[in-house]
């Protein structure tokens, strides 16, 4: 099992760009999340998804979209990257609900300028 | 509403020494519990959890935490640190009803001086 992959590992964007960031797990979870790390900070979740089809917004949506059409991937967009967005982000899976262990992706690094 | 405070941002701890990292929580319900590990240009993985059950948990890598209720409390302790420990570690707290969400400590940075 690959476990969680997400592309890419680097990213610099000009403010204003839009961009997806992927993220696809092998391993039949239902539930994927994405989390932002800012210094000081630890991580904040933007989005998740409890199964296909199904997402809702966490502690920090704004400027970010998701999708989840299939079971595997669940890629997080930026409308209109703005420096506030730099930070790293990271994609988690799990089988059940958060209470279960969580499965990180190794992240994507993003520097908006 | 739940949250998570680390007491202190770095921990300098000598090789054989106890690691102790601390993490308070607040939560309206008794809470699920968990530590997760950072090693540098990597991923998070979950080190131990605590759900219900014996309150001392242990994970990997020899450490283990203890849920006090009566002080909110979920340190991590290790007896014998060693260099591989160095690493970034973070509380969280999610609750079993509700959404469920992982509310997430901002991270306690450990050193292991040799």
């Amino acid at each position: 099992n690959a476990g969680v992959t997400q592309t890419p590992k680097f990213q610099v964007l000009k403010t204003g760009q839009s961009m997806t960031l992927q993220c696809a797990q092998d391993m039949n979870h239902e539930y994927m999340s994405w989390y932002r790390q800012d210094p000081g900070m630890g991580l904040r979740l933007i989005h998740y998804s409890v199964g296909a089809g199904i997402t809702d917004q966490g502690e920090v949506p704004n400027g970010y979209n998701v999708s989840r059409s299939t079971t595997e991937d669940f890629p997080l967009r930026l409308l209109s990257a703005a420096p506030s967005q730099t930070s790293v982000y990271f994609c988690a899976s799990s089988y059940g609900v958060f209470s279960d262990t969580q499965y990180f992706g190794p992240g994507t690094r993003l520097t908006v300028l | 509403a739940q949250s998570v405070t680390q007491l202190g941002s770095h921990v300098s701890v000598s090789e054989g020494a106890l690691v102790l990292l601390r993490c308070n929580y607040s939560s309206s319900v008794p809470p699920y519990l968990f530590w997760y590990v950072q090693y540098p240009n990597q991923g998070l993985q979950l080190l131990l959890k605590y759900t219900t059950g014996a309150t001392l948990v242990k994970g990997i890598n020899g450490f283990e935490a203890e849920f006090k209720k009566s002080e909110t409390s979920f340190h991590l302790t290790k007896p014998s640190a060693h260099m591989s420990d160095a690493a970034e570690y973070f509380c969280a707290v999610s609750q079993p009803t509700g959404r469920r969400a992982l509310t997430f400590g901002s991270g306690t940075r450990l050193q292991v001086q040799p």
